[in-house]
């Protein structure tokens, strides 16, 4: 069956611009996180939604991230004002059962670079 | 805040060597722990989550074991082959289901 897909799988932008980064969660699956991995560290988490509420935004790093998942299914991460340091690989994971045992399972990511 | 950690963070083996990494982890409030792999351009793979203490698993030519009273978890390769070759991940989970991820141990397998 059809994965967690990501677009876009690389985006380029200068510093101050505004972008959105898509999330398409395995059907049916009602948990859906965010994590993103900057250079040589292990991926760090962003927000955690179950069906269409945020459940746990507390990495969220600052004001100018945003996501939302307004049908309980796709998801989109807003990045307003992007600084250099928000250069990192976005992934995005889905989950069928309830945490805290539930098997995550990702996408292949979107590579973000902020020139 | 929990705060897993990796080691080592790189391995450079040959193929046909066994191989095994550690993670360590507050055994405090513990729920799980998984393991993932990721290869470059893919989308990290799901090897193990893990709960109970002394649990070992296994998939093909790797396993992991569990020790929650010590907080650590090693992780396994019989016979490394090339395309064993990826980053090694765990995460320890949250009971709000959030993982925080180790820094992860990069493998790579020379033929």
């Amino acid at each position: 069956g059809a994965g967690v897909s990501q677009t876009p799988s690389n985006k380029v932008t200068e510093k101050g611009k505004y972008v959105e980064l898509r999330c398409d969660p395995i059907s049916g699956h009602t948990a859906l996180y965010w994590y993103r991995q900057s250079l040589g560290q292990g991926p760090e988490f962003l927000i955690y939604f179950q069906g269409t509420g945020a459940a746990d935004d507390s990495g969220l790093p600052n004001d100018r991230f945003f996501a939302v998942r307004p049908e309980g299914s796709v998801s989109t991460l807003k990045i307003q004002r992007t600084e250099r340091g928000d250069s990192a690989v976005y992934l995005c994971a889905s989950s069928l059962r309830q945490p805290p045992y539930n098997e995550q399972f990702f996408g292949p990511g979107t590579r973000l670079t902020v020139l | 805040i929990l705060n897993v950690e990796q080691s080592p963070q790189s391995l450079h083996v040959q193929e046909g060597d066994s191989t095994n990494f550690t993670c360590s982890f507050p055994s405090s409030n513990f729920y799980a722990l998984h393991w993932y792999r990721w290869e470059t351009a893919k989308s990290p793979e799901a090897l193990f989550v893990m709960t109970l203490n002394g649990d070992e698993k296994k998939k093909g030519r790797i396993s992991a074991t569990l020790n929650t009273k010590e907080g650590y978890s090693y992780l396994y390769i019989k016979g490394s082959q090339p395309e064993d070759s990826a980053t090694y991940l765990c995460a320890s989970a949250t009971q709000g289901g959030k993982l925080i991820f180790g820094q992860g141990t990069e493998l790579s397998v020379k033929p």
